[in-house]
């Protein structure tokens, strides 16, 4: 069983739906990161939260609005969206955090939210 | 900026036999990690194996070995007596070990390994 908890599984909506994406991890960890992926194609980073504070933006459109409640909570906030942002959303979280380390540290995903915009 | 370059779309391998799946990088750091994940048709990233810079000893996982080769700047998969569970994506991926905005790690296209009976 993974780690790192993921709801929903999969999830409809249409362009003018809010919905949001919940990740939950109990590892104790500090980075906090989602991930887009598209099929056949390997992960985009998207967001990144070190210590409950947004760190890395990789320049993703704000239909798109991440929150960090607390250290083991990651939600993905959604509005708005397009058919082109249909793909598999992982969320993932790990000991290494921007303040470099542990170096040995590898990212813990979760299953993912299969998401399809209509 | 890093670049992981895999450079086998595909590959098969009979069940039982050993595979290597090749894993290329470049960055201009000198301290970083490499990693392997799995990736089943289900969709979880499983993480397989570490292997640092500066390690001199190539990382071990139960069946699963990392052929490190440094100057070269290669970092291949292992996977020993192949089973059909093992059939998935595999992702090589690379992180530096320095902190602030490129403490991120960078996938490469990944490779479809199938295992046949």
């Amino acid at each position: 069983d993974t780690e790192v908890t993921q709801t929903p599984k999969h999830l409809v909506m249409g362009m003018t739906n809010k919905k949001s994406l919940k990740c939950e991890q109990h590892m104790g960890h500090r980075a906090m990161y989602w991930y887009k992926q598209k099929a056949k194609k390997p992960p985009e980073l998207m967001f990144v939260y070190s210590y409950e504070k947004l760190s890395i933006n990789e320049s993703v459109p704000s239909r798109f609005s991440p929150e960090c409640p607390n250290s083991s909570l990651l939600n993905l906030h959604l509005h708005a969206l397009q058919p082109e942002d249909s793909a598999l959303y992982l969320c993932a979280s790990s000991q290494a955090n921007l303040a470099g380390g542990p170096y040995n540290s590898p990212l813990h995903f979760g299953n993912g939210t299969r998401l399809t915009v209509t | 900026a890093q670049k992981i370059t895999q450079t086998q779309p595909g590959m098969f391998v009979q069940e039982k036999e050993a595979v290597t799946l090749d894993c290329t990088y470049d960055t201009s750091d000198q301290s970083y990690g490499l990693f392997w994940y799995k990736q089943p048709s289900s969709g979880e990233m499983i993480f397989l194996i570490y292997q640092g810079s500066y390690d001199e000893q190539n990382a071990t996982e139960g069946r699963y070995s990392l052929n490190f080769q440094k100057a070269r700047k290669s970092a291949n998969l292992v996977i020993s007596a192949s089973q059909l569970g093992d059939s998935a994506m595999y992702f090589c991926a690379m992180r530096p070990n320095s902190g602030g905005s490129n403490y991120k790690l960078t996938f490469g296209k990944g490779t479809l390994l199938t295992v046949n009976p």
